[in-house]
C-alpha cells in the first residue's frame, strides 16, 4: 500500500523565515497531494493541495511544489510568523476503485520563534 | 464551505463500557465518511471508510467487532467503540468529502476519548 514519508519531525525557524517541508510517497499511482495545519487539539486544516497533472502551486505565503518523478512534494512557508506554529501534516491519495483514501505522513511541528 | 460536525467533542468512560460518537456532514451529503485515529504527537491512522448503505471497510489491524461503524444515511456516520479499554484513549476524527471525484476532505473537531 501506499506509504507516506515527512521530514522534518521537527522545525524551529525565526519570525520572518522560510520553513521547508519535504514529503515522499511511494505509490505512482497516487494524484492527489494536500496539506493540513493542526493546532494542538483541533481538527486538521486543509490550507493547499496540489493534483499530479501541475508541478507548483502558491497561494499568498503557501507554496507546494511536486515532483512526480522523485515522488516527492514540498510545502513552502516564506515570511512565517508565529501564527505560523502548528503541526504540519502531508497526504497522499491512494486511488482504489471510487474510493479516496488519504494516507497521512508523520507530522512536522513547526515552531516560529518570534 | 463544508462543516463537519462531530459529537462529543470529548468523552471519559469506565473500561468496559461502550462509547458511541457521531460525525455529521451538515450541509453536504457525504457518501463517505472517513474515521482516524491519533494518539498524543502522533500522526492521523485511517481506521475505516464507511459508505452509505454498506458495510465500513476496515484497515489492517483495526478490529471491526471492537470499532462498529455504521453509516445510516448521506448525512451520519457512528462509530462505537465497544468494550472499551485505556488503550483505547485517543483522538478520534471523522472526515467526509461531497461526491465530486476531487473533491477534499473535510475533518470534524476530533473526540478525545479517555477510558479510565
Amino acid at each position: 500500500g501506499e506509504n507516506v514519508e515527512q521530514h522534518p519531525s521537527t522545525l524551529s525557524v525565526q519570525e520572518g523565515d522560510s520553513a521547508v517541508i519535504k514529503c515522499t510517497y511511494s505509490d505512482s499511482a497516487s494524484n492527489y497531494f494536500p496539506w493540513y495545519k493542526q493546532e494542538l487539539g483541533k481538527r486538521p486544516q486543509l490550507i493547499i493541495d496540489i493534483r499530479s497533472n501541475v508541478g507548483e502551486k502558491k497561494d499568498q505565503r503557501i507554496a507546494v511544489t511536486l515532483n512526480k518523478t522523485a515522488k516527492h512534494f514540498s510545502l513552502h512557508i516564506t515570511e512565517t510568523q508565529p501564527e505560523d506554529s502548528a503541526v504540519y501534516f502531508c497526504a497522499a491519495r491512494l486511488l482504489m476503485d471510487s474510493s479516496y483514501k488519504l494516507i497521512f505522513g508523520s507530522g512536522t511541528r513547526l515552531l516560529v520563534r518570534p | 464551505g463544508a462543516v463537519v460536525s462531530q459529537h462529543p467533542s470529548w468523552v471519559i468512560c469506565k473500561s468496559g463500557t461502550s462509547v458511541k460518537i457521531e460525525c455529521r456532514s451538515l450541509d453536504f451529503q457525504a457518501t463517505t465518511m472517513f474515521w482516524y485515529r491519533q494518539f498524543p504527537k502522533q500522526s492521523l491512522m485511517l481506521m475505516a471508510t464507511s459508505n452509505e448503505g454498506s458495510k465500513a471497510t476496515y484497515e489492517q489491524g483495526v478490529e471491526k467487532d471492537k470499532f462498529l461503524i455504521n453509516h445510516a444515511s448521506l448525512t451520519l456516520s457512528t462509530l462505537t467503540v465497544t468494550s472499551a479499554h485505556p488503550e483505547d484513549s485517543s483522538f478520534y476524527i471523522c472526515s467526509a468529502r461531497v461526491a465530486e471525484r476531487n473533491s477534499p476532505l473535510h475533518f470534524g473537531n476530533g473526540t478525545r476519548l479517555t477510558v479510565t
